[in-house]
């Protein structure tokens, strides 16, 4: 059972436009969601969170939306640049029951082309 | 500043054999988790600790066994090694509970093939 879904496996787009990636979720407990970069080789790094009591947060190009009432957020990443193309992680957690444990979707990997 | 670092990078296996991947933080991190990464699928928690002496099953603990004796080392043992349990390892670890605020550090991983 697949708590937490990225239902886009790829996404490209040009450098200095708009990245738009999704994650949804079914687990209504979800409280706390994350996002998480990888390179090729690499660890995933951490990039950006959001608590269920905000619908925004933003840090620098980077921007987070919740929508708990879809069970969907989103990462906004204006502009794009080709050093942005990476796999992307969204994850979840319970903290308040369950918070030493994450669920990660399976991953958008994001290509900007130049 | 290191980080996590794990050890091996690669490794293959025969099945039935056993080994195990290290993974040490000089973050002085109370927690420390175990992910295996599939194909096209996302992380899967396999141990996790929230402090020296205290291990807990994730989501996929089969086939393996933790250990946490200090703070900074978290090996995960495989034994009777499986084609199943080919993956990409990935140990993590976070000041405080994850989620919470405490975002996860990963190491760079470990590749395993078992034949």
């Amino acid at each position: 059972d697949q708590q937490v879904k990225q239902n886009s496996p790829s996404l490209s787009v040009q450098e200095g436009r708009i990245s738009i990636l999704n994650c949804d979720y079914t687990n209504s407990m979800f409280d706390y969601f994350l996002w998480y970069k990888k390179y090729p080789a690499e660890g995933p790094t951490f990039l950006i969170s959001i608590s269920s009591i905000k619908d925004k947060n933003e840090d620098g190009r980077f921007t987070v939306f919740l929508n708990k009432s879809a069970k969907h957020l989103s990462l906004h990443i204006v502009p794009s640049q080709p050093g942005d193309s990476a796999v992307y992680f969204c994850a979840a957690s319970a903290w308040r029951s369950s918070g030493d444990k994450l669920t990660f979707g399976t991953g958008t990997r994001l290509a900007v082309r130049p | 500043n290191a980080g996590v670092t794990q050890t091996p990078k690669f490794r293959i296996l025969k099945i039935g054999q056993s080994m195990t991947l290290q993974c040490t933080q000089d973050m002085n991190h109370n927690y420390m988790y175990w992910y295996r990464q599939d194909p096209g699928m996302g992380l899967k928690l396999i141990y996790y600790s929230v402090g020296a002496g205290i291990t807990d099953k994730g989501e996929v603990p089969n086939g393996y066994n933790v250990s946490r004796s200090t703070t900074e080392d978290f090996p995960l043992r495989l034994e009777l090694a499986a084609p199943s349990q080919t993956s990409v390892y990935f140990c993590a670890s976070s000041y405080s509970r994850a989620g919470a605020a405490g975002e996860l550090f990963f190491g760079e991983g470990s590749r395993l093939t078992v034949l």
